[in-house]
């Protein structure tokens, strides 16, 4: 059965410093997202993607957060300069049409130190 | 008034009962609901979607909606300890982009 899938699992990294996560989306899906959970938080929208550009994105994306789908296989996350707060999970997901299922990936738990 | 509500528990039940999941949501134009297991550390796991009002079943799950009332629930037959997983209401928002608004979750405890 297709499914997302993200990597890495998990990622390190200093204050300051620049983050990819990448996604690799279900083929034949058309709208791409990326959500956010902080520990003992709900999930948490923060930009949606369709026909290779941003169709939406929350407060919480401001300018450090950028997405690219750089082929046409993966969907990349990058936050440019990482803060204590954006330590979290962040799951990619992807659906068909934006009114049926969507699927999430397994989730990079990104700790910031 | 939080966009989609949902008591956080924990809910626990013996094992063999019926396990019932509340879920309330404020836009009354949302036409698409989900609900999701998450498993501790986990992502997030598509149970059931439902888009109309009514039950709709499938194996030991039923999910149920009335728009009237803005409510959404999720029904677990015969419960077992592996259902023990916080569950997640989610609604599609009324942007038109797809993006989905999640409630808190219910953590559910089925006891052996």
């Amino acid at each position: 059965e297709p499914e997302v899938t993200q990597t890495p699992s998990h990622q390190v990294t200093q204050m300051g410093q620049e983050v990819i996560l990448r996604c690799v989306p279900i083929s034949n899906h058309l709208y791409f997202y990326w959500y956010r959970q902080i520990l003992g938080q709900k999930v948490e929208f923060l930009v949606s993607f369709y026909n290779n550009e941003i169709s939406e994105k929350s407060e919480i994306f401001d300018d450090q957060f950028s997405v690219e789908r750089p082929d046409g296989s993966n969907f990349t996350l990058k936050i440019r300069s990482t803060k204590l707060e954006d330590s979290a999970m962040y799951f990619c997901a992807s659906r068909l049409d934006t009114y049926n299922e969507q699927f999430f990936g397994p989730g990079t738990r990104l700790t910031v130190l | 008034q939080k966009e989609v509500e949902q008591n956080s528990g924990p809910l626990s039940v013996p094992e063999g009962a019926i396990a019932s999941l509340n879920c309330t949501y404020s836009d009354r134009g949302s036409q698409s609901f989900f609900w999701y297991r998450q498993y501790s550390g986990k992502s997030p796991e598509l149970i059931m979607s439902i888009y109309s009002n009514g039950d709709k079943e499938d194996g030991r799950f039923t999910a149920q909606l009335n728009k009237a009332s803005q409510y959404v629930s999720l029904l677990i037959r015969d419960s077992q300890p592996s259902d023990s997983a916080t569950y997640l209401c989610a609604v599609n928002s009324k942007s038109n982009t797809g993006k989905l608004i999640f409630g808190q979750g219910t953590t559910l405890q089925v006891k052996p």
